[in-house]
């Protein structure tokens, strides 16, 4: 595997489940961020990691819970979500430090709440 | 925050070359302007980068006014692969390594 992986890429879901989404980087990078896409949106950043520290919540509603155990792996815990979460969910990773901060995306989780 | 102005879309022809606009008159000194591009059911991919002086890559060239208040990211040949979703972003220098999406330039390539 290369690049950014996020899984599943689909997801339905209803209302009272609790569910999580994955993303693994496999570029060395130290820092991984969670992105929320919606219809006609701009992408709205969520969570931002470095070094595993959480050093930005975006104002995110509690029902969203990010985790990261370590610099390769991100989990997004979902619980109780409403139907206006459904979204493209983007996880991305770069390395900090850097002149370019280039961020490296992966292909998305389309979550759809039922 | 620095923000950037972008058209809402563009139409190109195939094998022209394509100049995509953004303003960004709030820019401070010391603030990178970043272009990223979005291709169809695909997360966002890594353009270019520049902060003063105009920028070459494999996949395009950034061309930055000389008051920094505005950019121009330039594809050489566009090619049907490149209709995507394009943003230009300001990479403010004391936010580290956050990025500001706005809502892009959504540009339609021709046969």
């Amino acid at each position: 595997e290369t690049g950014v992986t996020q899984t599943p890429r689909h997801l339905v879901m209803g209302m009272t489940n609790k569910k999580s989404l994955k993303c693994e980087q496999h570029l060395g990078h130290n820092a991984m961020y969670w992105y929320k896409q919606s219809a006609k949106k701009p992408l709205e950043l969520m969570f931002v990691y470095n070094f595993k520290e959480q050093t930005e919540n975006n104002s995110v509603p509690s029902r969203f819970s990010p985790e990261c155990p370590n610099s390769s792996h991100l989990f997004l815990h979902l619980h109780t979500l409403q139907p206006e979460d459904s979204a493209l969910y983007l996880c991305a990773s770069s390395q900090v430090p850097g002149e370019s901060y280039e961020q490296y995306f992966g292909p998305g989780t389309r979550l759809t709440v039922t | 925050d620095a923000k950037t102005t972008q058209p809402n879309s563009m139409e190109s022809n195939e094998e022209e070359p394509v100049h995509l606009p953004c303003n960004h008159s709030t820019i401070s000194g010391t603030d990178y302007i970043h272009w990223y591009r979005q291709l169809p059911s695909q997360g966002p991919e890594y353009v270019i980068h520049g902060l003063t002086s105009n920028v070459n890559n494999r996949m395009a060239s950034l061309a930055i006014a000389e008051d920094r208040k505005s950019s121009t990211l330039i594809l050489h040949r566009a090619t049907l692969r490149d209709a995507a979703v394009y943003y230009c972003i300001l990479r403010v220098n004391n936010a580290g390594n956050m990025l500001t999406f706005g809502g892009g330039t959504r540009l339609m390539v021709k046969p």
